[in-house]
């Protein structure tokens, strides 16, 4: 019963550095989404996706790239990481009446 | 474009005791509007939703919410806490008129205590 699954969980960058976070669902749902949660700032949507081979921008997006390769999975990219690239990020799932989130990647840009 | 004002950032509640957090929202139609609860270092669970139909939603834990399309408001009230209600809540509404396929715009969060 693994739902929404984001990994890595916790990683530390250097300024520059380069990454990705990968989602995977098992839901089969159309719709996916990155968001990022800052303390005070509620969650914000950063890109999205509605179905394979689809992306879209969402209110965050600058810094960050996004792939839908196959419709369980979404990715991430942080092409040079920024300290204001610290956060918890979470990827969800949907259907568009219900959205399911992961657990959240905790990451820290030094 | 849409929008959500959870007024309250903080809430402290004794236990046992009733509780509402308030949320307000702007959108031109008919909102899809959510709430979720954050525990400390977990993900969102889902308590409830409303699309249409009865303005009075029940959702999981015994938690349940009203929706004021007079007020532009979506409240949520539980008539007795226990302490593992402690954590953030978040209210939500859907992003554009796609049906909610283009995710959702959150509230900044109400971070709720319980005293004992």
């Amino acid at each position: 019963n693994a739902g929404v699954t984001q990994t890595p969980k916790f990683r530390v960058l250097k300024t520059g550095q380069s990454m990705t976070l990968l989602c995977a669902q098992d839901m089969n749902h159309e719709y996916m989404y990155w968001y990022r949660q800052d303390p005070g700032m509620g969650l914000r949507l950063i890109h999205y996706s509605v179905g394979e081979g689809t992306t879209a921008k969402g209110e965050v997006p600058d810094g960050y790239n996004v792939s839908r390769l196959k419709k369980q999975n979404f990715l991430l990219g942080l092409e040079s990481a920024a300290p204001s690239q610290t956060s918890v990020y979470f990827c969800a799932s949907g259907t568009g009446n219900t959205i399911y989130f992961g657990e959240g990647s905790w990451l820290t840009v030094v | 474009a849409q929008s959500v004002t959870q007024p309250d950032i903080h809430i402290t509640v004794s236990e046992g005791a009733s509780l509402e957090l308030r949320c307000n929202y702007s959108y031109g139609a008919t909102p899809y509007l959510f709430w979720y609860v954050q525990s400390p270092g977990q993900g969102l669970q889902l308590l409830l939703k409303y699309f249409s139909g009865d303005t009075l939603v029940q959702g999981i834990k015994g938690f349940e919410a009203e929706f004021k399309r007079s007020q532009s408001s979506f409240n949520l009230r539980k008539p007795s806490v226990h302490w593992s209600d402690a954590a953030e809540y978040f209210c939500a509404v859907v992003r554009g008129s796609g049906g909610g396929a283009d995710g959702l715009t959150f509230g900044k969060g109400t971070h709720l205590i319980i005293q004992p």
